[in-house]
């Protein structure tokens, strides 16, 4: 079946100090990973997918099929990174539906 | 990005009627759509994806007498809540995805609130 968990759901840092946000899934097949930002009263917005490789405002993630994980990585916190982050997997179900599934979602903090 | 609009962002309904949400993709033509329902400071449960002139798929667990879902062209789809009861109050949303692209787009969400 498919699953994204994301195992935190605070994590706290100060400002400056490097970000880690965990996300692991269960596939079958090849997904198409995603990590989405909700900032406070904001509507879910793409922050980076997977396959383009790509930073957006700092953040990257890797897709360690091995470990099926997609960890959002920062060097650098800043304040205005505090938001909710949810990891998102993509792909045919089994019975051949497309799906697209969250995590749980973890709410970063950055403290001055 | 592609922008999704969602209609009402709002409403407020008494037990017993029917409400009916719009999602609308404005500048692209969306095959899929899904359907979330948010409960507070918790995950989007994925209850439906709809397919533009077919049935949509309902995860387990979703009534789908309940929740009517119609994608009748590539850039709207409804979600009507049926006989609504204050258990379906929650903040629901929408999404819509381009095949030519992968990601997924969302609307702004629509609280409903059933008294």
């Amino acid at each position: 079946a498919q699953r994204v968990t994301q195992p935190e759901k605070l994590l706290s840092v100060f400002k400056g100090a490097p970000v880690e946000l965990k996300c692991n899934y269960s596939y079958s097949g090849s997904p198409e990973l995603f990590w989405y930002v909700q900032y406070s009263r904001q509507r879910l917005q793409l922050l980076l997918r997977h396959i383009s490789r790509e930073s957006i405002k700092g953040f990257t993630a890797d897709l360690n099929k091995g470990e099926t994980s997609f960890h959002l990585k920062k060097p650098f916190a800043q304040e205005e990174d505090s938001a909710m982050y949810y990891c998102a997997l993509s792909g045919h179900a089994t019975s051949g539906t497309y799906k697209y599934i969250f995590g749980t979602g973890t709410r970063l903090k950055v403290l001055a | 990005g592609a922008v999704v609009s969602q209609h009402p962002s709002r409403v407020i309904c008494k037990s017993g009627t029917s409400v009916k949400i719009e999602c609308r993709s404005l500048d692209f033509q969306a095959t899929t759509m899904f359907w979330y329902r948010q409960f507070p400071k918790q995950s989007l449960m994925l209850m439906a994806t709809s397919n533009e002139g077919s049935k949509a798929t309902y995860e387990q667990g979703v009534e789908k007498d309940k929740f009517l879902i119609n994608h009748a062209s590539l850039t709207l789809s409804t979600l009507t809540v049926t006989s609504a009861h204050p258990e379906d109050s929650s903040f629901y949303i929408c999404s819509a995805r381009n095949p030519g692209v992968l990601e997924a787009f969302f609307g702004q969400g629509t609280r409903l609130t059933v008294v």
